[in-house]
């Protein structure tokens, strides 16, 4: 079974910097786009950024464009996602999610199968 | 961008109901919708992909209907498992949530 593990989160401050990480138990973990989604306290789901299986091509939220970037290493079958210049707002839990179909199959759009636990990311002072 | 609007918010229910829910896209994406319920404190689980196919594993009692702008889930038969919170997503280009229904005990 494919699982999906967090970590990374903690307690920055406005400004700050964090680094999440998502490992994965899948050894065909390159086939797959991956994404981050979001969701903040008692709030819905958002989607935050997303990668192709071969690291070529990002795409990102307007809320976290130019603050947050995401890339993977196939060769640890894990996801990253770099955040700077923390706001109050991004506040919430980080989910890592994968995409359903294999990126040959559906390309990078793609509904999401598999989910981390999420990783907790609070910014305050 | 697309954006999604899910009714009802909340919803109350019996064992035993059959429920609806509706998502409304802002304009066509085909059939590239997926639902997926959430419990509290842990992570959505994939229901229904591509508006009407049923994910591995997910009882019969969820279908999913629907293309271009106008989708619903239903449940056939509320379970007990089954009060949780509902959200609808897009991806058609880009993913984009609804702002999620609640099915709670009535």
């Amino acid at each position: 079974e494919v699982q999906l593990v967090e970590s990374g989160g903690g307690l920055v401050q406005p400004g700050g910097s964090l680094r999440l990480s998502c490992a994965a138990s899948r050894f065909t973990f390159k086939n797959y786009a991956m994404s981050w989604v979001r969701q903040a306290p008692g709030k819905g789901l958002e989607w935050v950024s997303a990668i192709s299986g071969s690291g070529g091509s990002t795409y990102y939220a307007d809320s976290v464009k130019g603050r947050f970037t995401i890339s993977r290493d196939n060769s640890k079958n894990t996801l990253y996602l770099q955040m700077n210049s923390l706001r109050a707002e991004d506040t919430a839990v980080y989910y890592c999610a994968n995409d359903r179909d294999k990126e040959a199959v559906a390309g990078i759009w793609d509904a999401f199968d598999i989910w981390g636990q999420g990783t907790m990311v609070t910014v305050s002072s | 961008d697309i954006q999604m609007t899910q009714s009802p918010s909340t919803l109350s229910a019996s064992v035993g109901d059959r429920v609806t829910i509706t998502c409304r896209a802002s304009q066509s994406i085909s059939s590239w919708l997926a639902w997926y319920q959430q419990k509290p404190g842990k992570a959505p689980k994939l229901l229904i992909y591509k508006a009407s196919s049923l994910e591995s594993g997910v009882p019969s009692r969820f279908s999913g209907s629907g293309s271009g702008t106008e989708f619903t889930l239903t449940i056939s038969s509320l379970q007990p498992d089954d009060f949780a919170t509902y959200f609808c997503q897009q991806y058609n280009s880009y993913w984009t949530f609804g702002q999620g229904t609640k099915v709670e005990i009535k």
